[in-house]
């Protein structure tokens, strides 16, 4: 079975800094999402990033950028120019193209605080 | 704007009556909802697999009876939660994919107390 390991429970960064939440992940499978997700108080699941296992190239959304190393199953979110709005629960999710139904494998989360 | 809603977003009942909450995919179909649970603090874990005609495909441990689910149409799955106790109390998300192998939308979630 696959898992997701996410071993930061919490991180703080300072306003405008920027912050590297890790990811690894185990599986036997060659063609898999990878998805960062951001629960904030609110707690609505927000999309933050989704990379494809088959592209080499790194994802970018905005502030937000991966560093997605294949070989190593490693998914870490970099997030540039911290913004107070960043604080949130932030997950690290893997899923398998083949499996059935598609399901969402969840890392255990990482609280992000930023500071002002 | 959102793609997946939840209604109730908040319910208090007492124990020993059920509940049930609805998950709706908005603009668009949905052949499989997910049903997670998320305690504070915590992960979202997986309760079920719910697939419209057929029956539901539960995580172990997942207590089948206790929590019905029904993938009614192609945009509405809904879960009910069977004689709940005070244990039972937490937050309920549900989720949806769009499109064929595309990213998962959440709902809003649901708060259950069970008094």
């Amino acid at each position: 079975a696959q898992t997701v390991t996410q071993s930061q429970p919490e991180m703080s960064v300072q306003e405008a800094e920027t912050v590297t939440l890790s990811c690894t992940y185990d599986t036997s499978e060659s063609d898999y999402y990878l998805f960062w997700y951001k629960q904030p108080p609110s707690r609505q699941m927000i999309l933050v990033i989704r990379q494809e296992a088959y592209k080499q190239q790194n994802a970018t959304e905005n502030r937000f950028s991966v560093n997605f190393q294949k070989a190593a199953k490693s998914f870490s979110l970099k997030i540039s120019d911290s913004q107070l709005g960043d604080a949130a629960m932030y997950f690290c999710a893997y899923r398998n193209i083949m499996e059935y139904g598609n399901k969402l494998v969840f890392g255990a989360g990482t609280i992000l605080r930023v500071k002002s | 704007g959102a793609v997946v809603s939840q209604h109730p977003s908040w319910v208090i009942c007492k124990s020993g009556t059920s509940v049930k909450i609805e998950c709706r995919s908005l603009d668009f179909q949905a052949t499989t909802m997910f049903w997670y649970r998320q305690f504070p603090k915590q992960s979202l874990m997986l309760m079920a697999t719910s697939n419209e005609g057929s029956k539901a495909t539960y995580e172990q441990g997942v207590e089948k009876d206790k929590f019905l689910i029904n993938h009614a149409s192609l945009t509405l799955s809904t879960l009910t939660v069977t004689s709940a106790h005070p244990e039972d109390s937490s937050f309920y998300i549900c989720s949806a994919p769009r499109g064929g192998r595309e990213t998962q939308y959440f709902g809003p979630g649901t708060r259950l107390l069970v008094l």
